[in-house]
């Protein structure tokens, strides 16, 4: 596709509930991301891809978040026994390369709503 | 804690005038970068500004950067009620993007 797709863009679950948010950035991006975004705040880094390295998953946090990035692609960001505290936006985006000379672009996000 | 905190948190203006938004880091930079955001969605990146320049335009925005203060700032001329939404300025330390808090803007027609 032309931009960086998200998928689901809303999604409502039940605490305790397993989900999973996928990313697809735009074809021969190197570099992906994941941010979360709760109302009214900035955006909070979670994990950055960059081509084949060993990904940065300083941001995650706690163990119930992990990502995964297939084939240097698609990527998937999952939540365990989700709690109320996780409803947020997540925001995905990928870039042509490493973020210093390059513009990321953003997908539109995914709600995610946990009650 | 965040590499790039805004300056205001929240900016009400007239349609027509100037806004300026600020923005602080704190380690060394290669580029900064200014976002803008509407309803919570997806960023659009507005201008890129690197170490060693020290003012760049886009049509009706200013950026300028002054690495001695690890500061920067946007201004945009001239104003419209389009421009209201968050905008973000954003740093790049140890190779991954790092957004601030952001600044609300308001433009009242």
């Amino acid at each position: 596709g032309a931009g960086v797709s998200q998928s689901p863009s809303n999604k409502v679950t039940e605490k305790g509930k397993d989900v999973e948010l996928r990313c697809d950035p735009i074809s021969g991006h190197t570099a992906l991301y994941w941010y979360r975004q709760s109302l009214g705040q900035g955006l909070e880094f979670l994990i950055y891809f960059q081509g084949n390295s060993a990904p940065d998953k300083s941001g995650l946090p706690s163990d119930r978040f992990s990502a995964e990035r297939t084939g240097g692609s698609v990527s998937t960001l999952t939540i365990q026994r989700t709690q109320q505290e996780d409803s947020a936006v997540y925001l995905c985006a990928s870039s042509p390369d490493r973020p210093g000379g390059n513009t990321i672009y953003f997908g539109e996000g995914s709600w995610l709503t946990v009650v | 804690s965040q590499q790039g905190e805004e300056d205001p948190q929240a900016l009400s203006i007239q349609e027509g005038e100037n806004a300026t938004m600020n923005c602080s880091y704190k380690t060394s930079i290669n580029n900064l970068q200014w976002y803008r955001q509407n309803s919570g969605r997806g960023l659009v990146h507005l201008i890129l500004i690197r170490s060693n320049e020290r003012e760049k335009h886009s049509g009706r925005l200013r950026v300028t950067l002054d690495t001695s203060k690890k500061s920067s700032s946007l201004l945009i001329t001239a104003s419209r009620a389009a421009d209201t939404a968050s905008y973000f300025c954003a740093t790049d330390p140890q190779g991954k993007l790092i957004f601030g808090q952001g600044t609300e803007l308001s433009v009242k027609p």
